[in-house]
């Protein structure tokens, strides 16, 4: 079974409409992260959240929302899409850093969500 | 702000041949650094990392980058690639002056028979 996962894989909507991704993950790590993965920029980080009650702005939060309802749920909701929201989006987790020079653990990347905004 | 540049976005090889992909950031304290690979159609995955110590860093598959601090550099190398090393490659660097992981815009490695 896969440790991070998200649904829905693929999703075609209409400008306006309100969209909420889902990210579940099993392997118990307290950091989850929003990241949008666009041709020719690499990934930015949307949102992310080190624990249940932490919610942080990443680089292009604007038009985003989050809500980590649990240590294993990390949702990102468009309120109202619109085409350059158009993305491949990926959720991530990663476990806190716990030794000494290490300022953020590697992380576990979600299969993605293919979304088209019309 | 910083950034992290990859200025090759698509490499192609002979298969065999020797890989080297370039990563710079812009920051000058303490960075912790990342190589991910993306399979066609599937999600990012850790190739190594370096958080201190050796610069030069072996991965898995055959892959090392090595950490120039005075180039704020950060090359990922594979002597002799192969053919399923076609992939989308992605320096990351994170900073402790922020809580934002960069990411590079990502090269792309074909390797040919």
């Amino acid at each position: 079974d896969a440790d991070v996962t998200q649904t829905p894989r693929n999703r075609i909507t209409k400008t306006g409409k309100r969209i909420m991704l889902e990210c579940s993950q099993t392997k118990g790590h307290d950091r989850m992260y929003w990241y949008r993965q666009d041709p020719g920029l690499g990934l930015r980080l949307i949102y992310y959240s080190f624990d249940v009650k932490d919610i942080n702005k990443g680089e292009i939060s604007d038009g985003y929302s989050v809500s980590r309802q649990a240590q294993a749920k990390f949702s990102l909701s468009l309120e109202s899409a619109i085409p350059n929201q158009t993305a491949l989006y990926f959720c991530a987790t990663s476990a806190p850093p716990g030794l000494a020079g290490v300022v953020w653990n590697e992380q576990f990347f979600g299969p993605g969500t293919r979304l088209t905004v019309l | 702000a910083q950034s992290v540049s990859q200025h090759n976005h698509h490499v192609i090889l002979s298969e065999a041949a020797s890989l080297e992909l370039g990563c710079n950031y812009s920051y000058g304290g303490t960075v912790n650094l990342f190589w991910y690979v993306q399979y066609p159609g599937q999600h990012l995955q850790l190739l190594l990392k370096y958080f201190s110590g050796d610069p030069l860093v072996k991965g898995i598959k055959g892959f090392e980058a090595e950490f120039i601090k005075s180039k704020f550099s950060f090359n990922l190398r594979k002597p002799s690639v192969q053919l399923s090393d076609t992939a989308e490659y992605f320096c990351a660097v994170k900073t402790d002056n922020n809580n934002d992981m960069r990411f590079g815009a990502g090269t792309r490695l074909t390797v040919k028979p």
